[in-house]
């Protein structure tokens, strides 16, 4: 595998249910990032993780929950979630945060369908 | 947060035309990016650009500081280039808001 995957690419769950969903990137790099895309919003930088470390939490509410076991693999956890959280959620990753200029590169995005 | 506005929402253009999309930003800035989200889906970072000009290709992108705009030129157009461009602007790389995007229509 190559660049940054994601899984799974789509989901459906319950406003009960906790679910996460998984990023991983082969790309050698250390920052990682969270965003969403609502169909009614513009897009959202969530989170920021760097060396493994959360560098930026941008007004997130905590029924979403970031991990970053390594530099590789980035988890985002989710529960008791609200319909308007419905959105494609893209994961991307940049060789460190910080530095200017530093491309990131993204993942194909989960759709997640809250019910 | 900053307040990011970009124009046109929507331009439909022939292939072989050229184009300018423009951001506009509400404060100053250290990060300014633009960003190319294509049919399907994927996003592709395209600049990093908070002050000057830069080219890659067919794109180039020109930032004034000053007067808080980014220009996003696209020159010969292909179908391949259809999609939605975003700017994204922000104090630093970790925390920046994105405009409503441009969504280009590229007609063979």
């Amino acid at each position: 595998e190559t660049g940054v995957t994601q899984t799974p690419r789509h989901l459906v769950m319950g406003m009960t249910n906790k679910k996460s969903l998984k990023c991983e990137q082969h790309l050698g790099h250390n920052a990682m990032y969270w965003y969403k895309q609502s169909a009614k919003k513009p897009l959202e930088l969530m989170f920021v993780y760097n060396f493994k470390e959360q560098t930026e939490n941008n007004s997130v509410p905590s029924r979403f929950s970031p991990e970053c076991p390594n530099s590789s693999h980035l988890f985002l956890h989710l529960h008791t979630l609200q319909p308007e959280d419905s959105a494609l959620y893209l994961c991307a990753s940049s060789q460190d945060k910080g530095r200017p200029g530093e491309t990131q590169y993204f993942g194909p995005g989960t759709r997640l369908l809250v019910l | 947060g900053i307040q990011v506005e970009q124009s046109p929402p929507d331009l439909i253009l022939q292939e072989g035309a050229n184009s300018t999309l423009r951001c506009n930003f509400s404060d100053s800035v250290n990060n300014l990016q633009w960003f190319h989200q294509n049919p399907w889906g994927q996003l592709i970072n395209l600049f990093y650009i908070p002050s000057g000009t830069k080219q890659n290709g067919r794109l180039s992108a020109t930032t004034v500081a000053t007067e808080r705009y980014s220009l996003l030129y696209i020159s010969s157009s292909q179908t391949t280039d259809s999609g939605v461009y975003f700017c994204a602007a922000g104090p630093n790389f970790n925390k920046f808001y994105f405009g409503s995007g441009t969504k280009l229509n590229v007609k063979p």
